[in-house]
């Protein structure tokens, strides 16, 4: 079964301090790796997906298949980042959408 | 675009009571999913449906039911409340298709049961 792994409820860094948000997964085909964002009092939204190989706000992340990971990084953060963080997977074929717990990110000034 | 709407946003139920919550599209989107968010414990998949006419069980779908009796709906049934059922509930849907997985949510429903 596939499944998500977010080890970090909470993460607070300082304003311009790097960030690293962790996302492990299990699966052992070939998933689809998202992260979602939900700013205070805001829909869920998506942030980035691992196929775009984009950067969004200044995010980006990279799959590692080796490590099973989809780590979120940002080299700089900024207080509007402050935001609750979903990492979540599906797989092809599978229709399901799965999530991980989720990691609360403080950005303080 | 009115998008993913949920009816209602909160909602106070008693223990062994019944209700539904509703979900609505309008992006003529094929698949739609019902989670709950409890507090530290992030998204759990309640049901979900890849059509009308074809729904499917999730990790957490004791207590609930689903329909999808049209493209644009999805309500989840809650037959006997449970104070366990105490919780925010999110609807979202996507196409589904590799090129576009995005999923869009709801505004959530926050539900208390006493």
């Amino acid at each position: 079964a596939q499944r998500v792994t977010q080890p970090e409820k909470l993460l607070s860094v300082f304003k311009g301090a790097p960030v690293e948000l962790k996302c492990n997964y299990s699966y052992s085909g070939s998933p689809e790796l998202f992260w979602y964002v939900q700013y205070s009092r805001q829909r869920l939204q998506l942030l980035l997906r691992h196929i775009s190989r984009e950067s969004i706000k200044g995010f980006t992340a990279d799959l590692n298949k080796g490590e099973t990971s989809f780590h979120l990084k940002k080299p700089f953060a900024q207080e509007e980042d402050s935001a609750m963080y979903y990492c979540a997977l599906t797989v092809q074929g599978a229709q399901k959408l799965v999530f991980g717990q989720g990691t609360r990110l403080t950005i303080n000034p | 675009n009115a998008g993913v709407t949920q009816t209602p946003k909160f909602r106070i139920l008693k223990i062994g009571q019944s209700m539904t919550l509703q979900c609505t599209q309008d992006m003529n989107h094929n698949y739609m999913y019902w989670y709950r968010q409890d507090p530290g414990m992030g998204l759990k998949l309640i049901y979900y449906s890849v059509g009308a006419g074809i729904t499917d069980k999730g990790e957490v779908p004791n207590g609930y039911n689903v329909s999808r009796s049209t493209t644009e709906d999805f309500p989840l049934r809650l037959e006997l409340a449970a104070p366990s059922q105490t919780s925010v509930y999110f609807c979202a849907s996507s196409y589904g298709t590799r090129r576009n997985t995005e999923a869009f949510f709801g505004q959530g429903t926050r539900l208390t049961v006493v």
